[in-house]
């Protein structure tokens, strides 16, 4: 069944970076596009970006635009996205998640269990 | 960015109890809309998709409805299980927004 592991989450200073990684399982990960997903504590979701299938195109939110890339090594079946210049409001439990299928959907159909990035000093 | 409000926040409701959400897009979204349930310290779940289809595996007591501006998620009979906070998605424009969510109690 699919499977989506995420790691590197964990206390960061305001302005250092931090990366995250997404292990996925039981499914053709190079065959989907994938997402990252936050919600900070006690609040809503967030969507954070988006990577194609081929890793052809990536789309950001603008509070993130510019400080985090995404990408995927689908030799590796793992997803990332690399923080740069963290902030206070970044602080969130960061989940990846996987689209439908490989046109683009943004259905978030399978999701991991989430790692906890706290941005602080 | 497309705002989604819903309503209500919160809810309590009892077993057996029909129940309903709405989420209100800031402009016109067609069908793009998706539902999720998240319980508490887990991840959220795909319910239904493209406003009132029912994802794989999701018990058809819970239902979505409507088009454009307006749309409805509906529980028929409140089961225990239930208990969670329910986002409305948009994905007709980027980026994708949620709604602030619907938080359900049983009373």
């Amino acid at each position: 069944q699919v499977q989506l592991v995420e790691s590197g989450g964990g206390v960061v200073q305001p302005g250092r970076s931090l990366r995250l990684s997404c292990a996925a399982s039981g499914f053709t990960f190079s065959s989907y596009g994938m997402h990252w997903v936050r919600q900070a504590p006690g609040k809503g979701l967030e969507w954070v970006a988006v990577i194609w299938y081929d890793g052809s195109n990536k789309y950001y939110a603008d509070s993130v635009k510019g400080r985090f890339t995404i990408s995927r090594d689908n030799s590796k079946n793992t997803l990332y996205l690399q923080m740069n210049s963290l902030r206070a409001e970044d602080t969130a439990v960061y989940y990846c998640a996987r689209d439908r299928g490989t046109v683009t959907t943004y259905h978030f159909q399978h999701w991991g269990q989430g790692t906890l990035v706290t941005v602080s000093s | 960015d497309i705002q989604m409000t819903q309503s209500p926040s919160s809810l309590s409701a009892s077993v057996g109890d029909r129940v309903t959400i709405t989420c209100q897009a800031s402009q016109d979204i067609s069908n793009y809309l998706n539902w999720y349930q998240q319980k508490p310290g887990k991840a959220p779940k795909l319910l239904i998709y493209d406003a009132s289809n029912l994802e794989t595996g999701v018990p058809s007591r819970f239902s979505g409805s409507g088009s454009g501006t307006d749309f409805t998620f509906t529980i028929s009979s409140l089961q225990p299980e239930d208990i969670a906070t329910y986002y409305c998605q948009q994905y007709d424009n980027l980026p994708v927004t949620f709604g602030q969510g619907t938080r359900l109690e049983i009373k």
